[in-house]
């Protein structure tokens, strides 16, 4: 059983580029989230999924962002014309219905934007 | 709003010695608490749970005992390891309240010598 895959794992980007960033779930797990982490911060909830269904986007995720669940599988993060405040790192999580509510999580992809 | 508040580090240990890193919260309902840890250069891994009042989570030599009456749901090791240091974040699951994004802390560094 592989675990949570994210792709790129680093990213280097110019102010004002777009990006999209890729994240695999766990194969049998139905939710997806995405978050954002700041150095010395724990992660910041960004949006959810619910197979191909976004049902909870966060006050962060401006319009400058998107996210996508076709069919239900893997999911991108795009994010327009990019600004240095959004150099972090972004973490994918995936989850079964159910349960406690337990979260697995992916490496990160780590946007620098210079 | 859901929140969570945990120590400030970094703690400092030697070999063996007891660990505690504090943990309190603030929730609406009956939320799921979760430690997680975050090795360096590696992704978060669920350490321990707890879904009820006066649950015990645990992992790896590692506890915690969800608290209702004080919030609060300290980890605790009775004796640490060099290979214990890491970042660890208590985070928060709202699933009774139809919330299913983690709200976690900001994170406790543990540095143990040997």
């Amino acid at each position: 059983d592989t675990g949570v895959s994210q792709d790129p794992r680093h990213k280097i980007t110019k102010r004002g580029q777009n990006v999209t960033f890729r994240c695999d779930p766990i194969s049998e797990h139905n939710r997806l989230y995405w978050y954002r982490q700041t150095l010395g911060q724990g992660p910041e909830f960004l949006t959810y999924f619910q197979n191909e269904a976004q049902l909870e986007k966060s006050r962060l995720l401006s319009d400058r962002f998107s996210a996508e669940r076709p069919k239900g599988s893997f999911s991108t993060l795009e994010i327009q014309r990019t600004e240095q405040g959004d150099s972090a790192m972004y973490l994918c999580a995936s989850s079964l219905g159910g349960g406690a509510g337990e979260q697995y999580f992916g490496p990160g992809t780590r946007l620098t934007v210079t | 709003g859901n929140s969570v508040t945990q120590m400030e580090g970094p703690v400092t240990l030697s070999e063996e010695a007891f660990l505690t890193i504090n943990c309190t919260y603030t929730a609406t309902g009956y939320p799921s608490l979760f430690w997680y840890v975050q090795y360096p250069g590696e992704g978060l891994q669920l350490l321990l749970k707890a879904t009820k009042a006066d649950d015990k989570g645990s992992n790896k030599g590692f506890e915690a005992t969800y608290r209702k009456e004080t919030t609060s749901f300290h980890l605790e090791k009775g004796s640490v390891q060099v290979s214990d240091s890491a970042v660890y974040f208590c985070a928060l699951s709202g699933l009774d309240t139809g919330r299913r994004a983690l709200t976690f802390g900001s994170g406790t560094r543990l540095q143990v010598q040997p």
